[in-house]
């Protein structure tokens, strides 16, 4: 069984640029959740989709948008990058049976450095 | 809206001795708890999740924590400490599954 894998692993940007992140969820997972980490920080929910449609969203602008597929992968999108969007950044998968709190299994993350 | 405040942001043990890490929550209705581990350029690793079925929950290499209603606590224990449970702790709360809530992490370093 494959797990979540995210890529670039690392990733350098200026700012006001673009960038796309990508996720593969975990074989047989419909729902990804995507993530923010700042250095010394927990991870701050970014938005969530479920079979292709966004389920829920965080606090986080515009700019920030997402996909999801039909195989279940997912990406996140940054615009107009700014320098605090330095950050790690986490996928998540989960299975949601509708039987409770699924687990989300994470990726290793995308380090991204805007300058 | 849920949160959970970790209480100490380093805690520091001896090998062999017992990890207590702290963890409090807010929610306005049962929450679903959970335990992470991040190791030094990884992604998450869970350790633990409640989900009302038990109060005293058992994770992987040896954690268990335990959900106390009255205290809104959900503390992460472990009664002894090996050096590769050195690591970075989050604890985070979620109601509907589509917003988990993180604490800021505790850093657990294990003495020789």
């Amino acid at each position: 069984e494959t797990g979540v894998t995210q890529s670039p692993t690392h990733l350098i940007k200026t700012r006001g640029q673009q960038v796309t992140l990508r996720c593969s969820s975990q074989s047989g997972h419909n729902t990804v959740s995507w993530y923010q980490q700042a250095l010394g920080q927990g991870p701050q929910f970014i938005f969530q989709y479920y079979r292709e449609e966004e389920n829920g969203r965080g606090n986080f602008p515009p700019r920030f948008s997402g996909l999801q597929f039909p195989n279940y992968s997912s990406e996140l999108n940054v615009n107009a990058l700014e320098l605090d969007d330095s950050a790690l950044y986490l996928c998540a998968s989960s299975g949601s049976s509708g039987m409770g709190a699924d687990t989300q299994y994470f990726g290793p993350g995308t380090r991204l450095t805007v300058l | 809206a849920q949160s959970v405040t970790q209480l100490g942001s380093h805690v520091s043990v001896s090998e062999g001795a017992l990890v207590l890490l702290r963890c409090n929550y807010s929610s306005s209705v049962p929450p679903y708890l959970f335990w992470y581990v991040q190791y030094p350029n990884q992604g998450l690793q869970l350790l633990l999740k409640y989900t009302s079925a038990a109060t005293l929950v058992k994770g992987i290499n040896g954690f268990e924590a335990e959900f106390k209603k009255s205290e809104t606590s959900f503390h992460l224990t472990k009664p002894s400490a090996h050096m590769s449970d050195a690591a970075e702790y989050f604890c985070a709360v979620t109601n509907n599954n589509n917003d988990m809530r993180f604490g800021a992490g505790t850093r657990l370093t294990v003495k020789p």
